[in-house]
């Protein structure tokens, strides 16, 4: 049971590029998230999705897409990457939101990816 | 605007002692709230929760309270340990607030030997 794993690790890019980072989940969990983390502030939710074929804006959407094809991944996507997007990204899951008992509220995170973009 | 707020960046506690981690929230519809632990090039792992119906949940060394008037949770850990040398997150979620998990900046706790 490998919980949530995420791909890759670490990242370079230069301005314009795109890329695609994976987010995995074997725990069949409906929702999954993707966070950014930048020095001295909290996470800050960028997409989400509540179930397979269905993705939302969060907090921070600018600059990135997302799609869910399958209920145990998460894909984001950054089309023209920009040095603002240098950031270290998390993704996250939970079996369910809004529902009872709460504890099925509970995120789960992946280890990150680092990305830098030059 | 941070809802969620944690206003020590940084703690340090001697081995076997208390260590009382402070986190403060804005918004009142916010019924879920829990506390991650994250090391360095990690990510935050669940370490403990708590409802809004309840004001202490309590898991081996770690104890959180609620005080829903004052909108105040702590986090302690009891005794401190130099492996429980983290980042400790606060976080809080409610049915009315939309689906992220609203953070706190993070409170780096050191343990001393």
């Amino acid at each position: 049971n490998a919980g949530v794993t995420q791909t890759p690790k670490f990242r370079v890019l230069k301005t314009g590029q795109s890329m695609t980072l994976l987010c995995a989940q074997d725990m069949n969990h409906e929702y999954m998230y993707w966070y950014r983390q930048d020095p001295g502030m909290g996470l800050r939710l960028i997409h989400y999705s509540v179930g397979e074929g269905t993705t939302a804006k969060g907090e921070v959407p600018d600059g990135y897409n997302v799609s869910r094809l399958k209920k145990q991944n998460f894909l984001l996507g950054l089309e023209s990457a920009a040095p603002s997007q240098t950031s270290v990204y998390f993704c996250a899951s939970s079996y369910s939101r809004g529902a009872y008992p709460v504890s099925t509220d509970t995120q789960y995170f992946g280890p990150g990816t680092r990305l830098t973009v030059l | 605007d941070q809802q969620v707020k944690q206003n020590s960046p940084s703690l340090s506690v001697q081995e076997g002692r208390i260590s009382i981690l402070n986190c403060d929230y804005t918004n009142s519809m916010f019924d879920y709230f829990l506390w991650y632990k994250k090391y360095p090039a990690e990510g935050p792992t669940f370490l403990i929760s708590i409802s809004s119906i309840k004001d202490k949940n309590e898991d081996g060394r770690f104890t959180v309270f609620l005080n829903k008037s004052a909108k105040h949770l702590s986090l302690h850990i009891v005794p401190s340990q130099p492996g429980d040398s983290a980042v400790y997150f606060c976080a809080a979620s409610g049915r009315n607030s939309g689906y992220a998990l609203n953070f706190g900046k993070g409170t780096s706790l050191l343990v001393t030997p």
